[in-house]
């Protein structure tokens, strides 16, 4: 079993749709679970950060931590085709000098 | 501006040959990564560095090398040992002891012939 699994894709919503994006992870020691936002040919941007479990709210974003379930999500709410990209869910164990281990990552497009 | 800057954006290279991937950046982070990323495979960690002159493999290290000579500076090189190295590679710094706040730079596309 891989330590992160996230499904890949592709979805596609029509706009104004509330995307959920999925992740489970094995490892129990992880702690920090981060979301990033990764436009086509370009660098992935670090869209959100939760530290251990509970929900975090930015905007239309938000996300969820289930610590219990190993299991994070974000959803995006009133989706816009900007909102167009792909979606890596990343964790770490402490936060510090560990390294971050990422899911395969999602490619969402929102349909005008 | 701030940032990380990655040059050059497409790289084509004859199999057998050496190349080097520039990094660059002025957030004045002391901890800089490199990944590479494939088609259906996410980001793996190739090299990552703390601190000036040091430096520790990913996970998939084999066939790559890097130096860390100067804070703003992570090159890395593709060797010839290195069997698939067509992909996108990303190159992150982050603040010591916050790797979980990486920031990215804008890759490369090393394209092998």
């Amino acid at each position: 079993q891989k330590e992160v699994e996230q499904d890949p894709g592709p979805l596609s919503v029509p706009e104004g749709a509330i995307v959920s994006l999925n992740c489970t992870y094995s490892n129990s020691a992880f702690q920090y679970f981060m979301w990033y936002r990764q436009y086509s040919r370009k660098g992935p941007e670090l869209l959100m950060y939760t530290y251990s479990s509970g929900n975090k709210e930015d905007g239309r974003f938000t996300a969820q931590v289930d610590k219990s379930s190993k299991y994070i999500s974000l959803f995006i709410r009133d989706s816009q085709p900007s909102d167009s990209a792909t979606y890596l869910c990343a964790m770490s164990a402490l936060g510090g000098s560990e390294k971050l281990v990422f899911g395969k990552g999602m490619k969402l497009t929102v349909n005008p | 501006d701030g940032g990380i800057t990655q040059s050059p954006k497409y790289l084509f290279r004859k199999e057998g040959q050496n190349v080097t991937l520039s990094c660059e950046q002025n957030l004045n982070h002391d901890a800089m990564y490199w990944y590479r990323q494939d088609p259906g495979q996410g980001l793996r960690l190739i090299y990552y560095s703390q601190i000036v002159n040091d430096f520790q493999k990913g996970d998939i290290a084999e066939g790559y090398s890097v130096s860390r000579e100067k804070k703003e500076s992570f090159p890395l090189t593709v060797t010839s040992a290195q069997k698939n190295p067509t992909a996108f590679y990303l190159c992150a710094s982050s603040i010591s002891g916050k790797a979980n706040e990486q920031f990215f730079g804008p890759g490369t596309r090393l394209t092998v012939l």
